[in-house]
């Protein structure tokens, strides 16, 4: 069975621009949660949607934002990059919205801001 | 403080040795509770959940503190393949989706 996938695996953008990263879920699961991960730090959790609703928000800023498609897949969007943007932009799938199922992580996209 | 603290790493240890993790949590309405590894540039993988009762599986054994608010993680027996970083993992009844992570542990397990 595929995993969680992301694409695309690596980008460079530079400051002011937009960028927009893919996710799609395990078969069968219905959230998608969205983290930043800077090096040395553990992942930032950024977003949860779960039947296309939003679930859960961490502390970033409006400049992200997110959506869920109806087949489950999922888009994150940064506006206006920030060189503080750069970092492993990590998706999990789970079956169900909320902190009690376990998630499974994509590879990540690896986003690199100049 | 953290939301989620984890021991300050990095632990060195022998093959064979046994080696725990503590992870804290701050916010009491924390409703579950897991530990991932996550292997350098790669993503974290789940290890295991974290239940009430504590849990094993092979080599590891993972305990829940509800009153002192701490997780724990042992390994027993380490083998090399072991060496990676340990993220403790704790999501919260409130801000439903929101599961928040630790900085991780790294542990390096030498011949």
């Amino acid at each position: 069975d595929a995993g969680v996938t992301q694409s695309p695996t690596h980008l460079i953008k530079t400051r002011g621009q937009h960028v927009t990263l893919r996710c799609s879920p395990i078969s069968g699961h219905k959230s998608v949660s969205w983290y930043q991960q800077v090096l040395g730090q553990g992942p930032q959790f950024i977003f949860q949607y779960y039947e296309k609703e939003e679930r859960g928000r961490g502390n970033f800023p409006d400049r992200f934002s997110a959506r869920q498609f109806p087949n489950y897949s999922s888009e994150l969007n940064v506006n206006a990059l920030l060189l503080g943007d750069s970092a492993l932009y990590l998706c999990a799938s789970s079956a169900a919205g909320g902190p009690t199922y376990e998630q499974y992580f994509g590879p990540g996209t690896r986003l690199t801001v100049t | 403080r953290k939301e989620v603290e984890q021991d300050p790493g990095p632990f060195n240890v022998p093959e064979g040795a046994t080696v725990a993790f503590n992870c804290t949590y701050s916010n009491s309405a924390s409703q579950s509770f897991f530990w991932y590894r996550q292997d350098c540039r790669k993503e974290p993988k789940l290890l295991m959940s974290v239940y009430s009762s504590g849990n094993e599986d092979g080599r590891f054994t993972a305990q829940l503190n509800r009153a002192s608010q701490y997780i724990s993680l042992l390994i027993r027996d380490s083998k090399l393949s072991d060496s990676a970083t340990y993220l403790c993992v704790v999501g919260q009844r409130t801000n439903a989706g929101k599961s928040t992570f630790g900085d991780g542990t790294t542990l390096t397990v030498k011949p």
